[in-house]
């Protein structure tokens, strides 16, 4: 069963350093999102992409988060100058269509700053 | 107002057990429903879209009640390997889903 991948499984960075997240999405896939889950809290949505262009983005993707599809496979998630408080799971996820199409998960980078 | 509300439980239950979540969500525009369950820090992972007329896939049963804003799940004869936390996931109209924080379910020999 084809799978969204994400690399590297955990990222351990500095306070105020860049961080890069990637992601494989589903290969026929159209749509792609990033989430973030603080430990022992809920899954929340950062941003969706579409077509080349941010479609939907929330309150907390501000200007320190950026994504990118740099080529035809790869959707990476881009952290300017991280903060503690950035330390969470950041899952990829992607999704044939957008709306009531389900949407599939990437086993997830654990991102821990120091 | 939490979007998406779902009891946290733990929900203790024999195996051969009947199991039902319940979730409630406080936006009436909302558009797609789902289950998704989440074992301990891995990825969720799509259990089923919930329909209006109600679905099942297998053991599992999913009704969604628009009036009520109400979306429940009911596991029937359940396996140890359905130990893991079910999330109750709603799509408002655009692309964001809204997770509620999860329901734990404990499955015991």
């Amino acid at each position: 069963e084809p799978e969204v991948t994400q690399t590297p499984s955990h990222q351990v960075t500095q306070m105020g350093q860049e961080v890069i997240l990637r992601c494989v999405p589903i290969s026929n896939h159209l749509y792609f999102y990033w989430y973030r889950q603080i430990l022992g809290q809920k899954v929340e949505f950062l941003v969706s992409f579409y077509n080349n262009e941010i479609s939907e983005k929330s309150e907390i993707f501000d200007d320190q988060f950026s994504v990118e599809r740099p080529d035809g496979s790869n959707f990476t998630l881009k952290i300017r100058s991280t903060k503690l408080e950035d330390s969470a799971m950041y899952f990829c996820a992607s999704s044939l269509g957008g709306g009531d199409q389900p949407q599939h998960f990437g086993d997830g980078t654990r991102l821990s700053i120091l | 107002r939490k979007e998406v509300e779902q009891d946290p439980g733990p929900f203790n239950v024999p195996e051969g057990a009947t199991v039902a979540f319940n979730c409630t969500y406080s936006n009436s525009a909302s558009q797609s429903f789902f289950w998704y369950r989440q074992d301990c820090r891995k990825e969720p992972k799509l259990l089923m879209s919930v329909y209006s007329s109600g679905n099942e896939d297998g053991r599992f049963t999913a009704q969604l009640n628009r009036a009520s804003q109400y979306i429940s799940l009911l596991i029937r004869d359940s396996k140890l390997s359905d130990s893991a936390t079910y999330l109750c996931v709603v799509n408002l109209a655009g692309y964001a889903l809204n997770f509620g924080k999860g329901t734990s379910l404990l499955v015991t020999p």
